[in-house]
């Protein structure tokens, strides 16, 4: 099993739709969870930190359920600007520094 | 604004070539890390830096090395390049253990082994 799963898409969306993307992470012991965004050609960049209690950050919120190691991104009122990959990203146990990286679910917002 | 840059967008190397992938950061990280990135396969860690000199071997160290001789700067080598390490390299950093484990990512550099 990987480490982190995610669902490769591609999501075809209308733009002004709400899309949801989840990834599982298999260890327990994760501490810090994360959702980066990577538009084509380029880095990944850090979209939001994802916390116990869920967090929202404009049209997006992040949700961790730890009782069943699942995380969640909610895009609501897609933009055309949305459109990129979206990686799910898991700290190792240990409390050291290295993350684990889903190889990410595309995204594109159709006008 | 956390700035890492990369020496190099595009790189054109021959099999059995030494090649030498510079990155440099500008917040006093003390990790630095470098990956490589495929299709179907993400991120992949390569080699961990936690300090001047200090490293330590990731998911996939074979057929390279690394170099941390000053804070800001982490290069990774690869000793003999084959076709196989053909990829898009990313190179982060991170503040210290105990604050946020959020790497900053550099532009990449795409490598081409001929």
């Amino acid at each position: 099993r990987k480490e982190v799963e995610q669902d490769p898409g591609p999501f075809n969306v209308p733009e002004g739709a709400t899309v949801a993307f989840n990834c599982t992470y298999s260890n327990s012991a994760s501490q810090s969870f994360f959702w980066y965004r990577q538009d084509c050609r380029k880095e990944p960049k850090l979209l939001m930190s994802v916390y116990s209690s869920g967090n929202e950050d404009g049209r997006f919120t992040a949700q961790l359920n730890r009782a069943s190691q699942y995380i969640s991104l909610l895009i609501r009122d897609s933009k055309l600007s949305d459109s990129a990959t979206y990686l799910c990203v898991v700290n190792r146990a240990g409390g050291n520094e290295k993350l684990t990286f889903g190889t990410g679910t595309r995204l594109t917002i159709i006008p | 604004d956390v700035k890492v840059t990369q020496s190099s967008r595009y790189l054109v190397k021959r099999t059995g070539e030494k090649v030498f992938l510079e990155c440099v950061q500008d917040m006093d990280h003390e990790n630095m890390f470098w990956y490589r990135q495929d299709p179907g396969l993400g991120l992949r860690l390569i080699y961990f830096s936690y300090d001047v000199k200090m490293k330590e071997k990731g998911d996939i160290p074979e057929g390279y090395s690394v170099s941390r001789e000053k804070k800001e700067r982490f290069s990774l080598i690869l000793e003999s390049a084959s076709t196989n390490q053909t990829s898009m390299y990313l190179c982060a950093s991170s503040p210290p253990a105990g604050g946020t484990d959020t790497q900053y990512f550099g532009p990449g550099t795409r490598l081409t082994v001929l």
